[in-house]
């Protein structure tokens, strides 16, 4: 069983389309996140949900919304996609330990925007 | 503010060498963590280590070993006898305590990515 699981693997768009990527994890942890992983693999977080509530929005634009609509799911929706988009995405999460947290990373979603 | 440096962009050895990954951070937090995570070319990332500022003692783990110097702010990695499945981008990464205890923010390096050459 995987225990971060993230649909789609591989996303191809168009500038301007919208797109959404789920996010989904077994193993009873209190807080997932999503980190955004450029093209030099700088790997930097977006967000991060303590059990639906949103804990850290870290200056993304506002074309990027995340929805946890239980503590099992972090979805990310993307709108008026652009270029500069294009990245790899992980979903990860933890248990709610302060600082210890260690966290369990998805398999990564490939988004590339032509 | 937080920062985690990882100076080696990219090292190559040949297997059965030794090779040491630097990581140099930067925090003003007195309690925080330290950690290590592999991704390799297959695109996951996944944990190695987790270390404690309170505890510098080394650890060991079959050929990996981790080396914590608080006087350095340093947290190296050291792969002994290397292996070509050993080949990956290693990411040092810290984590950031401010956030009242509801979850945390782990600052990564750039990575080190090593190819191990048979």
């Amino acid at each position: 069983d995987t225990a971060v699981s993230q649909t789609p693997k591989y996303l191809v768009t168009q500038m301007g389309n919208d797109k959404s990527i789920k996010c989904e994890q077994n193993l009873g942890h209190d807080t997932m996140y999503w980190y955004k992983q450029d093209s030099k693999k700088f790997l930097k977080i977006m967000f991060s949900y303590n059990n639906k509530e949103l804990i850290i929005n870290e200056t993304v634009p506002n074309r990027f919304s995340p929805k946890s609509p239980d503590k099992a799911h972090l979805n990310l929706h993307i709108n008026s996609l652009e270029l500069g988009d294009s990245a790899v995405y992980f979903c990860a999460s933890s248990q709610t330990v302060p600082g210890a947290n260690v966290l369990t990373f998805g398999a990564g979603s490939r988004l590339t925007v032509l | 503010a937080q920062k985690v440096t990882q100076a080696q962009t990219e090292i190559s050895v040949v297997e059965k060498e030794d090779v040491t990954l630097d990581c140099v951070y930067e925090t003003r937090d007195t309690t925080y963590y330290l950690f290590w995570y592999k991704q390799p070319p297959s695109g996951e990332l996944v944990f190695l280590i987790r270390r404690n500022s309170f505890d510098e003692q080394n650890e060991i783990s079959g050929r990996y070993s981790w080396n914590f110097q608080k006087s350095t702010s340093s947290f190296n990695f050291t792969i002994t006898a290397s292996q070509v499945v050993d080949s990956a981008v290693y990411f040092c990464a810290l984590s950031e305590m401010n956030y009242g205890g509801a979850t945390n923010k782990l600052i990564f390096g750039t990575g080190t990515l090593l190819a191990v050459q048979p």
